[in-house]
């Protein structure tokens, strides 16, 4: 079983919709969870971290269920430049250091 | 200015050769990565350095070799390169906030490998 666990898509969303992305977790030990967003030939970049009572920024919404191991991230009133690839991360603490996993990702292709 | 900066942007290499990646950061952090994104796009850690001492050295094969000569800088070697190398090549970086830290780590644009 993969460490980060996520449907890779493709969602086809049409602009405005609302769209849901889930991503679930094996190391229960996990501390930290964020979404990272990848445009095509480019690097990843932060979109925002996961707290455990949810988080928004905007039109995104971030959720994280510990009991479940379960993180999602919902995104309204989508726009054409939301077309990317949306990379789940989670970060646990093991031998004295910090590492992240990341999933393999979620591409959300927003049609006009 | 670039925060996290990579050299070269495309490599295109015979098998057999050996090569190098370079990576700064002008973020003043602390840690540096080496990552390897495949043609199915699962970005993998590879190498990472915490104030240019080695901690995490995932299952890699021993022709990858990183080098810290300083906080700002890791460079990727690689020997004998393989047709299975080809992939794209992060370096990132970040300030260690410890467990349970939110920070972010920040990516190079990529150095995209091609072996033939």
């Amino acid at each position: 079983r993969k460490e980060v666990e996520q449907d890779p898509g493709p969602f086809n969303v049409p602009e405005g919709a609302t769209v849901a992305f889930n991503c679930t977790y094996s190391n229960s030990a996990s501390q930290s969870f964020f979404w990272y967003r990848q445009d095509c030939r480019k690097e990843p970049k932060l979109l925002m971290s996961v707290y455990s009572s949810g988080n928004e920024d905007g039109r995104f919404t971030a959720q994280l269920n510990r009991a479940s191991q379960y993180i999602s991230l919902l995104i309204r009133d989508s726009k054409l430049s939301d077309s990317a690839t949306y990379l789940c991360v989670v970060k646990y603490f093991s031998g004295g250091y910090n590492k992240l996993i990341f999933g393999a990702g979620t591409r959300l292709a927003v049609h006009p | 200015d670039t925060a996290v900066s990579q050299t070269p942007k495309y490599l295109v290499t015979q098998m057999g050769n050996d090569k190098s990646i370079k990576c700064e950061q002008n973020l003043g952090h602390d840690t540096m990565y080496w990552y390897k994104q495949d043609s199915k796009k699962f970005l993998k850690i590879m190498f990472s350095y915490n104030n240019k001492e080695l901690i995490i050295n995932e299952t890699v094969p021993n022709r990858f070799s990183p080098k810290s000569p300083d906080k700002a800088h890791l460079n990727l070697h690689i020997n004998s390169l393989e047709l299975g190398d080809s992939a794209v090549y992060f370096c990132a970086s970040s300030q260690d906030r410890g467990p349970g830290g939110q920070e972010t780590q920040y990516f190079g644009p990529g150095t995209r490998l091609l072996v033939l």
